[in-house]
């Protein structure tokens, strides 16, 4: 069965960091693309970032440029999102989501929520 | 403020038929292919539809998509109290370089 698993969310302090982990079990995450996306209490779903299944490409949504990093391990058939100088309105749930061709996600996590707060 | 325009909420009895519409521009669904998610906060999105009409095997028919132009449209029919939920459609943009979604259409049942 082909499986994202989200990890590492938490409470964080304003200006601190957070490591979220995205692991894939069931098919080889390193061959697609992967995003981020996020769900704000009471708002809708906002894409985060991208990268692309070869590393040469990643894209990040503005507020968060600059702050965010999406990384690859394709020996442990996981990414990352590093998450620096959070601030209260990074507060979310956070999902990894596999693209396909087609621009569309077609396997999501059950996401992890960070919490930013003091 | 949503790039895409989707109406807030619709509702409709058991068995009735919906539809509604996600609005955009021609740097997103005037150039790119349109899907559409069914969400329950909390839980992980469903893909409904992608490429603006396929739909994925193990979605039943009860639900189509289609575009035209610069709006894209959802439609269930036979709606069953399963289908309440947050409806998204989500679409790349080319000038902004980020994909966008819509604010959301809530069902009621």
């Amino acid at each position: 069965e082909e499986r994202l698993v989200e990890s590492g969310g938490g409470l964080v302090q304003p200006g601190g960091s957070l490591r979220l982990s995205c692991a894939a079990s069931g098919f080889t995450l390193s061959v697609y693309s992967v995003n981020w996306f996020r769900q704000a209490p009471g708002k809708g779903l906002q894409w985060v970032s991208y990268i692309s299944s070869n590393r040469d490409k990643s894209y990040y949504e503005d507020s968060v440029k600059g702050r965010f990093t999406m990384s690859r391990d394709h020996a442990k058939n996981s990414l990352y999102l590093q998450m620096n100088s959070l601030r209260p309105e990074d507060t979310a749930v956070y999902y990894c989501a596999r693209e396909r061709r087609g621009s569309y996600f077609d396997y999501w996590g059950q996401g992890a929520l960070v919490t930013v707060s003091s | 403020q949503s790039v895409l325009t989707q109406t807030p909420s619709v509702s409709a009895a058991p068995g009735r038929k919906v539809t509604f519409s996600c609005s955009g521009t021609g740097s997103n669904i005037g150039r790119d292919s349109v899907s559409w998610y069914q969400h329950l906060p909390g839980t992980a999105p469903k893909l409904l539809i992608y490429e603006n009409d396929q739909r994925p095997s193990e979605i039943p028919d009860r639900f189509s998509g289609s575009k035209s132009g610069t709006s894209a449209t959802l439609a269930i029919t036979g709606l069953q109290t399963g289908d309440e939920a947050d409806y998204y459609c989500a679409v790349w943009d080319s000038s902004l370089t980020a994909y966008v979604f819509g604010s959301g259409t809530k069902v009621t049942v």
